[in-house]
């Protein structure tokens, strides 16, 4: 069974830092491309951040760019997110997602397997 | 950033209805647009990708249908499993970028 399962997601102050983790397993990890997209109430879906098959390209939203950076372990069949100066537009439950492409560049990217999410807070 | 717009937000319909949603891009996207189903509580899980090309498993009552600028996504006979909220995605051009989300309920 393909399957991800993120973690990491807490309750954290504003303009401090959180690391979330993705683990994949059941699939090749080092074959496809994984993203992060996360999901408020108000807003709906959010594409956060993407990463190659090998790390080469990556890409981020502007509303994240130079805050956080995305990882990636093919080793542990791993990927991560790395949060800093984190603000309150930033509390959502953040999902990880595995494209059925190996990189991130235009063209068709079906999003065909997703975590079941972890749930970032920032608040004082 | 290219902006996508779902019309409606939010639908009231009865099992065995014919639904359709329909998705506008502010610039062309090709065909390079996938659509998404989020129960409550639930992960995302792709419908469609490549703008009509239905995921394996998938059933055949959901299609979808446009090129360029505009989308639609159609349930030929809805079911009460398909309650949900429903979101289309361009990936023509980073940062990708999700419609607001078309809610439908049950009437």
């Amino acid at each position: 069974e393909v399957k991800l399962v993120e973690s990491g997601g807490d309750l954290v102050q504003p303009g401090r830092s959180l690391r979330l983790s993705c683990d994949g397993s059941g699939f090749n990890f080092d074959d496809y491309a994984i993203h992060w997209v996360r999901h408020t109430p108000g807003k709906g879906l959010e594409w956060v951040s993407g990463i190659s098959y090998n790390g080469d390209n990556i890409a981020y939203a502007d509303s994240v760019k130079g805050r956080f950076t995305i990882s990636r372990d093919n080793g542990k069949k791993s990927l991560y997110l790395q949060m800093n100066s984190l603000g309150a537009g930033d509390t959502a439950l953040y999902y990880c997602a595995k494209d059925e492409n190996h990189d991130i560049l235009t063209g068709v990217h079906p999003l065909d397997t997703w975590g079941q999410g972890t749930l970032v807070i920032v608040s004082s | 950033d290219i902006q996508m717009t779902q019309s409606p937000s939010s639908l009231s319909a009865s099992v065995g209805d014919r639904v359709t949603i329909t998705c506008r891009a502010s610039e062309s996207v090709r065909s390079y647009l996938n659509w998404y189903q989020q129960s409550p509580g639930k992960a995302p899980k792709l419908l469609i990708y490549a703008a009509s090309a239905l995921k394996s498993g998938v059933p055949s009552r959901f299609s979808g249908n446009g090129f360029g600028t505009e989308f639609t996504l159609t349930i030929s006979s809805l079911q009460p499993e398909d309650f949900a909220t429903f979101y289309c995605q361009q990936t023509a051009s980073i940062p990708w970028t999700f419609g607001q989300g078309t809610k439908v309920e049950l009437k």
